[in-house]
C-alpha cells in the first residue's frame, strides 16, 4: 500500500513568520510531488510541483525535495491570514498521473 | 475556458437511490480522475480514464462504474447509494508539462446519503 503522510495540525504561526509544512512517502518509484492548497468548502488548487531533489521557489513559496529520504516540504515565507487553508501533499509515480494524498495538514496564520 | 466543471453542486439521495455525477473539461485533456474526499482526509481516486474510450479502477472502485463519454465528459455513476458514499467528489484532469502531468481540479459535488 503505497502512503504520503502529513501531520494533520493544526500549525499556527503569526503572521510574518515562516510556516514549513513536511511530507513523506511510502513508494522509491515516485517521480513527481504537488503541494495543494484547500480552504474549507473548496477545490484543491494546485501551488507547487517539484520533479527533482533540490529547492524550488515560486513567490514566497519554496518546495523542497530529498528522494533519499522519501520526504517533501513546503515553506510559505512572510506568512499572510489568507494563507489559512488546507495543504495536501500529492505523490504521483509512473505515466498514469494517478495521485495519492496525504491527509493534508491545516495552517492557521494569526494576525 | 471553464476548467473543469461538476454537476450538480449539492444532491442528497436516499439509501438505494441511483445518480450520475458528470464532469467535463474544456481544456483538451486526455485524462480524467474521479476522487472522494471524506472529512479530515486526504483524496482517494476511485477510478481514472487515461484515454479517450479506456477506464479503471482506483483505489476505491466499490459501488461505482464510469463512463467517458468522450474527450470532454467524465462520469460517475452510483447504482444503489449507501450512507458510507456520503462524501464530496471531485473530477480532475491531467495537462502535461514536459515529460510530467499536472492534475486539476473541478469545484466539486457535495453528496449526502440517507
Amino acid at each position: 500500500q503505497k502512503e504520503v503522510e502529513q501531520n494533520s495540525g493544526p500549525l499556527s504561526v503569526p503572521e510574518g513568520a515562516i510556516a514549513s509544512l513536511n511530507c513523506t512517502y511510502s513508494d522509491r518509484g515516485s517521480q513527481s510531488f504537488f503541494w495543494y492548497r484547500q480552504y474549507s468548502g473548496k477545490s484543491p488548487e494546485l501551488i507547487m510541483s517539484i520533479y527533482s531533489n533540490g529547492d524550488k521557489e515560486d513567490g514566497r513559496f519554496t518546495a523542497q525535495l530529498n528522494k533519499a529520504s522519501q520526504y517533501v516540504s513546503l515553506l510559505i515565507r512572510d506568512s499572510q491570514p489568507s494563507d489559512s487553508a488546507t495543504y495536501l501533499c500529492a505523490v504521483s509515480s509512473g505515466n498514469t498521473g494517478k495521485l495519492i494524498f496525504g491527509q493534508g495538514t491545516t495552517l492557521q496564520v494569526k494576525p | 475556458n471553464a476548467g473543469v466543471t461538476q454537476t450538480p453542486k449539492f444532491q442528497v439521495l436516499k439509501t438505494g437511490q441511483s445518480m450520475t455525477l458528470q464532469c467535463a473539461q474544456d481544456m483538451n485533456h486526455n485524462s480524467m480522475y474521479w476522487y472522494r474526499q471524506d472529512p479530515g482526509m486526504g483524496l482517494r481516486l476511485i477510478y481514472y480514464s487515461a484515454s479517450e474510450g479506456t477506464t479503471d479502477k482506483g483505489e476505491v472502485p466499490n459501488g461505482y462504474n464510469v463512463s467517458r463519454l468522450n474527450k470532454r465528459e467524465f462520469s460517475l455513476r452510483l447504482e444503489s447509494a449507501a450512507p458510507s458514499q456520503t462524501s464530496v467528489y471531485f473530477c480532475a484532469s491531467n495537462v502535461a508539462t514536459g515529460d510530467f502531468y499536472e492534475q486539476y481540479f473541478g469545484p466539486g459535488t457535495r453528496l449526502t446519503v440517507t
